[in-house]
């Protein structure tokens, strides 16, 4: 069955720090790849998206995901945090011969000024 | 303009009650999906709809019950409330299955707590 891995539970960080959010998953087919963000009492947002061509993927905010398929791994990743990043993010897959998108456990960010 | 719409925002109620939670979509999508998030922040699929039509029903209880009066719409009734169904419940539409190339755009959850 597909399952999505988020190893960093909770990551706490100084304003300007750089960031980089882990994401596996187990499937070895073709799969669309997604981080989302969920800002505090907030609903979820797309940052970026994966579904085939250069892996390295540019998303809102400054952010960005490298997709590296013989790690099965999608990591987000952010050069320079701000207080505002502070969220709940959720790594999410789905595969093409399937209609769910499986979410990763989240990772919650605390950035501190 | 709200592209998933829920309401109502909060839910409060007693065990024993049925309630429903209502999902609109104004992106003329023809998929839609409740997800649960339970306390712990894990987030999962309950149901999906294609056109009005049931695609997923992922092993919820027969107490839920989802309704697709129109592409557009979504609802969630839940008969016999239960302490476990506390949750906050996300709607979510996409032009496509899930399958597909295609984002999946949430509304702005509904926190439901049972007492």
């Amino acid at each position: 069955a597909q399952s999505v891995s988020q190893h960093n539970h909770h990551v706490i960080l100084s304003e300007a720090a750089s960031l980089e959010l882990g994401c596996n998953y187990s499937y070895g087919g073709t799969v669309n790849l997604f981080w989302y963000v969920q800002y505090p009492g907030q609903h979820l947002q797309l940052l970026l998206k994966y579904f085939s061509g250069d892996p390295l993927v540019k998303g809102i905010k400054g952010f960005e995901a490298e997709f590296i398929k013989s790690k099965f791994s999608f990591n987000l990743r952010k050069p320079s945090v701000q207080w505002s990043d502070t969220a709940e993010y959720f790594c999410a897959v789905n595969a093409r011969v399937t209609d769910k998108l499986i979410f990763g456990t989240g990772t919650r960010l605390q950035v501190f000024p | 303009d709200t592209a998933v719409s829920q309401t109502p925002k909060y839910l409060v109620t007693q065990m024993g009650n049925d309630k429903s939670i209502k999902c609109e979509q104004n992106l003329g999508h023809d998929t839609m999906y409740w997800y649960k998030q339970d306390s712990k922040k894990f987030l999962k699929i309950m149901f999906s709809y294609n056109n009005k039509e049931l695609i997923i029903n992922e092993t919820v209880p027969n107490r839920f019950s989802p309704k697709s009066p129109d592409k557009a719409h979504l609802n969630l009734h839940i008969n016999s409330l239960e302490l476990g169904d506390s949750a906050v419940y996300f709607c979510a539409s996409s032009q496509g299955l899930a399958g597909d190339t295609d984002t999946q755009y949430f509304g702005p959850g509904t926190r439901l707590t049972v007492l």
